[in-house]
């Protein structure tokens, strides 16, 4: 069963376009982390957001948790070819410190 | 040493042999965890360790085992390999504050002919 559901899967744009990622669950994180992994690679952490509705900036990137805690969104403002990559959610429930990751969104930003 | 590593880079490995990927960090951190990476499945946790001689089961267990005997190395066997078990196997640690930010190494890529 995957409780973080990552759309779209694919991406492909063009320099400078916007773009939103989405990763929904029906179930409720106490926190939710977004990591970029490029190919060869092992995932980078961008950002960890806990509080619902909150929002977090990081240069371009937009990050958002929802309200109720179950899902959250990365927008990123006029795409560069260095944010290529593939965009991983990963939900942390309780106290625990196990993550469940999304299955993620391949981004691919071309001149 | 800066962070994790993982040794071997990639290995290719008849299947029913024995295997263990090392794994390595110097950050202090108390939490190790390993994972697998495939294709359409995105990553799924194999074993995890909280602290130095504790180990847990993750979602994909079978197959595998770990062992924690100091803060710093995390190893994971594969005790007789099967083709299914192909796969990038991911390293990674968390800081005893921020539990839940986990430190990634490079991978290891496993081919189980």
């Amino acid at each position: 069963t995957q409780l973080l559901e990552q759309s779209p899967q694919f991406l492909s744009i063009q320099e400078g376009e916007n773009l939103t990622v989405y990763c929904n669950s029906s179930s409720v994180f106490s926190s939710l982390q977004w990591y970029r992994q490029e190919p060869g690679e092992g995932p980078v952490l961008l950002v960890t957001v806990v509080t619902g509705g909150e929002v977090k900036k990081l240069k371009r990137l937009t990050f958002q948790f929802g309200d109720a805690r179950k899902d959250s969104s990365l927008h990123i403002t006029a795409a560069q070819p260095g944010d290529t990559g593939l965009y991983l959610c990963a939900g942390a429930r309780g106290t625990a410190s196990k993550l469940t990751f999304g299955t993620g969104t391949r981004l691919q930003v071309t001149l | 040493i800066a962070g994790i590593t993982q040794a071997p880079t990639s290995q290719i490995l008849a299947a029913g042999r024995r295997m263990t990927l090392r794994c390595t960090q110097d950050m202090r951190h108390n939490a190790m965890y390993w994972y697998r990476q495939d294709l359409g499945l995105g990553l799924r946790l194999i074993h995890y360790s909280n602290t130095a001689g504790t180990t847990g089961k993750g979602e994909v267990p079978d197959g595998y085992s770990v062992s924690r005997a100091n803060t710093d190395d995390f190893p994971l066997t594969l005790a007789s390999a099967v083709p299914s078990q192909t796969s990038v196997y991911f390293c990674a640690s968390s800081d005893p504050i921020q539990v839940y930010e986990q430190y990634f190494g490079p991978g290891t890529r496993l081919t189980v002919t």
